[in-house]
């Protein structure tokens, strides 16, 4: 079974400008969340999808948005990049809601100069 | 407010040296308590799901623990290739499926 799938798996972007990362989950699995990782916040979630309907949204400016089509297929984006939106950005994707194991991709390197 | 909070930050243990790594929780109400491993690089890695104190489970070298308030993971004769950050995380409240993070603990295994 194929695991989850991120692309781009690198991105170098300058401040001002959006940037969308895309994420496919595991067959079957309905639920997909997103989080960002830096060195100093550590794993900090962003928001959840389940069928298309966002269930959950982290602390996050509106800049961060995010969609999930009919497929699950999710992507986020980001607008007006900022120098401290550089971060390792994880999807991760689980049958459903509730108290689930979530299954990670390998996530997507955001570097914005 | 959800806490978590994890300990030492970081650790060297020398091959075959058995330790446990601590994670300290304050939430409200407890769905679960997650454990993944990290490699540097990539995604964290799914372990454990533990739901209820007194609950416990293996795989090869590692053991979850968990009561009221923490759990333990616990690596016994590790190998250099248990080398990774170990993440543990929690699902509280409302029926949200967020997880809320604690910062990690290091370990480095030296052969």
């Amino acid at each position: 079974k194929a695991g989850v799938t991120q692309t781009p798996r690198y991105l170098i972007k300058t401040r001002g400008q959006q940037v969308t990362l895309s994420c496919s989950p595991i067959s079957g699995h309905r639920s997909v969340s997103w989080y960002q990782q830096t060195p100093g916040q550590g794993l900090q979630f962003l928001f959840e999808y389940f069928s298309e309907t966002q269930r959950n949204k982290g602390n996050f400016p509106g800049r961060f948005s995010g969609r999930q089509f009919s497929n699950s297929r999710s992507e986020m984006n980001v607008s007006t990049l900022e120098l401290g939106d550089s971060a390792l950005y994880l999807c991760a994707s689980s049958w459903g809601t509730g108290a689930n194991e979530q299954f990670f991709g390998p996530g997507t390197r955001l570097t914005v100069l | 407010e959800d806490q978590v909070t994890q300990s030492p930050e970081a650790l060297r243990l020398q091959e075959g040296e058995s330790s446990s790594l601590n994670c300290s929780y304050t939430v409200s109400g407890l769905r679960g308590l997650f454990w993944y491993r990290q490699d540097p690089g990539k995604g964290p890695e799914f372990l454990f799901t533990l739901y209820s104190a007194g609950e416990e489970k293996e795989k090869e070298r590692l053991k979850a623990t968990l009561t009221k308030k923490e759990s333990f993971l616990h690596i016994t004769a590790p190998k250099p290739e248990d080398s990774a950050t170990y993440l543990c995380a929690v699902q509280a409240g409302s029926g949200a499926n967020n997880l809320f993070f604690g910062t990690g603990t290091r370990l480095t295994v030296i052969p």
